[in-house]
């Protein structure tokens, strides 16, 4: 019954060691979104998919990408992570064509970085 | 999206009702106003939306005066499970492909047996 769905959910990794958080839907919805969320602070927005249109948040590091192979899955790609890249990671789909905000959250990756 | 201000946190006890106040003085003409809720340790969840005056579904309520520079999330009767942070977010239903959906600060309410 999951809608949207983040695997692992917890993930720990060495500094420097590339990683790799992932993300699918049963939703069929067109918009995805990766946020970085630290503790006691709001979920601060990486970047989103439109359809396959990547759009990129002006102050997210060049250390961050993202792949979109097909509307079900969305990867996030941490290239080399640092000790302040330990957060949660929560990616979110939108439905564009159904006229409301309601984004369906999946339940997160918190990634360790040791 | 227009900018939002909301108290930072507040308390209330159990069995209370609880009223979180957003001002959004900029909102544009064709902006909504959407709330959501997050626990602990999840990803936020849709509460409510609306565009003016009195929203209600299940969970919540939602008030919007008639200028729409400020909305209020009304949770009834309020248990210790209502404990979590909740967002306000305002912008235009009708999304362009850069358009992008940023959260503020947020409320963390703590309710209170």
């Amino acid at each position: 019954d999951a809608m949207v769905i983040q695997n692992p959910r917890y993930q720990v990794t060495q500094f420097g060691k590339p990683v790799t958080l992932s993300c699918s839907q049963t939703l069929n919805h067109n918009v995805m979104y990766w946020y970085q969320q630290k503790s006691s602070q709001a979920p601060k927005l990486l970047f989103h998919y439109y359809d396959k249109d990547f759009n990129n948040e002006a102050d997210t590091p060049d250390n961050f990408q993202s792949r979109r192979p097909n509307t079900s899955f969305c990867f996030l790609d941490i290239r080399s992570p640092g000790l302040g890249d330990a957060a949660m990671y929560l990616c979110a789909t939108l439905d564009r064509d159904g006229g409301s905000y309601e984004q369906y959250f999946g339940p997160g990756t918190r990634l360790t970085v040791t | 999206l227009a900018k939002t201000t909301q108290p930072i946190s507040m308390d209330s006890y159990e069995g209370q009702e609880v009223n979180i106040t957003c001002s959004h003085n900029n909102i544009a003409t064709n902006d909504y106003i959407t709330w959501y809720q997050q626990f602990p340790s999840q990803g936020p969840r849709f509460i409510i939306q609306g565009y003016k005056t009195k929203v209600t579904n299940e969970v919540a309520s939602l008030f919007i005066p008639a200028d729409r520079k400020s909305s209020t999330l009304s949770l009834p009767r309020v248990s210790l499970s209502d404990t979590a942070v909740y967002y306000c977010l305002v912008g235009d239903l009708h999304l362009n492909r850069d358009d992008k959906i940023i959260f503020g600060k947020g409320t963390r309410l703590h309710i209170l047996p």
